[in-house]
């Protein structure tokens, strides 16, 4: 069972364009990490967020943790092609769980030229 | 390259035969996992070893699975008498576990298997 819900699951759009896409869930997470991945590829992780309220910005993309921890967005600001990829939202669960991640189905995003 | 190294990057083998993959995580962390992704879902936890200890195994995990690190630096999973459901990308991920880390994981590029 996914407790993780992203949407939208596509997305496509022009390069220039802004977009968020949303990850939720009914329960707490301790952390909540996004990860972004090419076809054929492993994850790569663009950033942790821990904080309720936590906002963190990297260059186009700013990441904001809800308050009570259950949900995240990730925006994206002058999309360019090359950030197309999949949009993976994992969050940890407090206390011995903590080390293992629950993923999100994804958003697969097509930025065009 | 410091980051996690995978071998095979492919693997097609014809049912029932065993196939083993390697995992070699960042240097210096004691935690890795192992995760299954397939077409269109997200990776799923599969296992996870701190240091050579093996410390949860999921569901998902059949007596056909058998995973080990056995000097508490790389790790190797094994699928015997696979089956066409067992086609999937294979994922490793390692951690440093310390007071105040968010346990970031950090991944390999996968084992894509395919079973015919």
């Amino acid at each position: 069972t996914q407790l993780l819900e992203q949407s939208p699951q596509f997305l496509s759009i022009q390069e220039g364009e802004n977009l968020t896409v949303y990850c939720n869930s009914s329960s707490v997470f301790s952390s909540l990490q996004w990860y972004r991945q090419e076809p054929g590829e492993g994850p790569v992780l663009l950033v942790t967020v821990v904080t309720g309220g936590e906002v963190k910005k990297l260059k186009r993309l700013t990441f904001q943790f809800g308050d009570a921890r259950k949900d995240s967005s990730l925006h994206i600001t002058a999309a360019q092609p090359g950030d197309t990829g999949l949009y993976l939202c994992a969050g940890a669960r407090g206390g011995g769980s903590n080390y293992k991640l629950t993923f999100g189905k994804g958003t697969l995003l097509t930025v065009n030229p | 390259d410091t980051g996690v190294s995978q071998n095979p990057r492919h693997k097609i083998t014809k049912r029932g035969q065993n196939v083993t993959f390697r995992c070699d995580p960042i240097s210096e962390h004691n935690r890795l996992y192992w995760y299954r992704q397939t077409l269109g879902q997200g990776p799923e936890f599969l296992t996870y070893f701190q240091n050579e200890a093996q410390l949860e195994k999921s569901r998902l995990l059949s007596d056909r699975f058998s995973a080990e690190r056995p000097k508490g630096s790389f790790s190797t999973l094994e699928i015997q008498r696979t089956e066409q459901g067992d086609s999937a990308m294979y994922l490793c991920a390692s951690s440093l576990e310390g007071a105040g880390q968010p346990y970031e994981q950090y991944f390999g590029p996968g084992t894509r298997l395919t079973v015919t």
